[in-house]
């Protein structure tokens, strides 16, 4: 099956810096990424996805990068302010195929604190 | 547009006895996953949920069981709880066949002692 390992595990920034998480994948099947960004008490929310026939998308100061021949995807946060601050996964997902719905694998999280 | 809820948010129970946690999805959303939480695991698949048919199951043992009803909404059980059931459990919805653009609830937070 599917593993994912996400890199760091904490990560700590100054407010205004940039932040960029890593993850990398095992299944070459896999060809859908998102992120979540979980705040303490909530569910994970999904902040910006990317699938495999694109290397890179941006959503104002979120953006995630994939290289699929490394397996290997990021997300780069720009302009960190300190509500960016929370818990970040990555997930992958390999798209159809009777054994693969609703399997997302997650990586194991990166906790971000971003300092005023 | 309504977000996903999940009933309830809060729950203890001891060791042996069973619970249900309900989770009703996105208002056209057909497909619900739930996910177990812990600090120790991480997030992990437990099943899915299509159409009232069960298409995905992660690896937990048959303690762990759901369904779906007509209306999407699903519901989790798991029988003679153990400590190690304590955790957050999260239901995802999502709208198209593939299941991407899954959108979690808040979670129902169970403790067993």
């Amino acid at each position: 099956g599917e593993n994912v390992e996400q890199h760091p595990s904490t990560l700590s920034v100054q407010e205004g810096d940039s932040a960029v998480i890593k993850c990398t994948y095992s299944d070459s099947a896999s060809n859908y990424f998102p992120w979540y960004k979980q705040e303490l008490g909530k569910g994970p929310q999904l902040i910006i996805d990317i699938r495999s026939n694109v290397g890179e998308k941006k959503d104002q100061r979120i953006a995630v990068t994939l290289n699929k021949t490394a397996k290997h995807f990021s997300l780069h946060i720009t302009e960190t302010q300190p509500e960016d601050s929370a818990v970040y996964f990555c997930a992958a997902i390999p798209y159809a195929g009777g054994t693969s719905y609703g399997k997302l694998t997650f990586g194991q999280g990166t906790i971000l604190t971003v300092h005023p | 547009k309504a977000g996903v809820t999940q009933t309830p948010r809060y729950l203890i129970k001891t060791r042996g006895q069973q619970v249900t946690l309900s989770c009703s999805p996105i208002s056209g959303h057909r497909s619900v996953s739930w996910y177990q939480q812990t600090p120790g695991q991480g997030l992990q698949f437990l099943f899915e949920y299509f159409s009232e048919t069960q298409r995905n199951k992660g690896n937990f043992p048959g303690r762990f069981s759901g369904r779906q009803f007509s209306n999407s909404r699903s519901e989790m059980n798991v029988s003679t709880l153990e400590l190690g059931d304590s955790a957050l459990y999260l239901c995802a919805s999502s709208s198209v066949r593939e299941n991407t653009e899954a959108f979690f609830g808040q979670g129902t937070r169970l403790t067993v002692v």
